[in-house]
């Protein structure tokens, strides 16, 4: 079966980075895009972007450039998410999602478990 | 790319349907038949129940459905059980973008 499993919480200081992974079992990786979402605490989901699982090619949502990055390592299946220049209003848990099947559009099928980014000093 | 207006939050006794409604704009909800809808329990990720405006994956109760109407589609949920209590995102395709709705809390009375 189709998981997504996310690495654990983090606690970073202030002007630091982070990297997310998400490593994906149970269908060929390379087939599906894989998206992130943000939600921070209390807060709805937001759309961060996605990346080309085949080609690596990254697109990123508005307000997601610059210092945050997308990233594979097909090799074992897993994606990760890259911030840098952490800020506390990037304090938030952090969700990579895969469509429902290979022709559905903005369908997150599968989700990961999330994992929560918290920036503080 | 605004967010998908919801409302805040909506309720219902157990038994009765409920509606939550999403509104975006012709450049997404009123341009695609590609909205979907997500349960969200707390500290969990969210679930999948409705996509392509309608459609239900496999698992998903028949107690849910989607409609849409012009550029707002809408979540309705009938025989409300105290186990749909949760947090409801809508989510449309909006050309390179995906947005998301504010959320909507349902309360079972």
């Amino acid at each position: 079966q189709v998981q997504l499993v996310q690495s654990g919480s983090e606690l970073k200081k202030p002007g630091a980075s982070v990297k997310v992974s998400c490593k994906a079992s149970g269908y060929t990786f390379s087939t599906y895009a894989m998206n992130w979402v943000r939600q921070a605490p209390g807060q709805g989901l937001e759309w961060m972007g996605w990346i080309n699982t085949n080609t690596g090619n990254p697109t990123y949502a508005q307000g997601f450039t610059g210092r945050f990055v997308f990233s594979l390592d097909t090799s074992v299946s897993t994606a990760y998410l890259h911030i840098s220049s952490l800020k506390a209003e990037d304090t938030a848990v952090y969700f990579c999602a895969r469509g429902l099947t290979m022709t559905t559009v903005a369908t997150f099928g599968y989700w990961g478990q999330g994992t929560l980014v918290t920036v503080s000093s | 790319q605004s967010a998908l207006t919801q409302p805040a939050s909506v309720s219902g006794s157990p038994g009765q349907s409920i509606t939550i409604s999403c509104t975006g704009t012709s450049r997404d909800v009123g341009s695609y038949n590609l909205v979907s809808w997500y349960q969200q329990h707390p500290g969990k990720a969210p679930k999948l129940m409705i996509y392509e405006g309608n459609k239900r994956p496999s698992g998903v109760s028949n107690r849910f459905s989607g409609s849409k109407s012009g550029n707002t589609a809408s979540l309705t949920i009938s025989g409300l059980q105290a186990e749909d209590e949760a947090d409801y995102y809508c989510c449309s395709h909006a050309g390179r973008n995906v947005v998301f709705g504010g959320g909507t809390k349902l309360t079972v009375l």
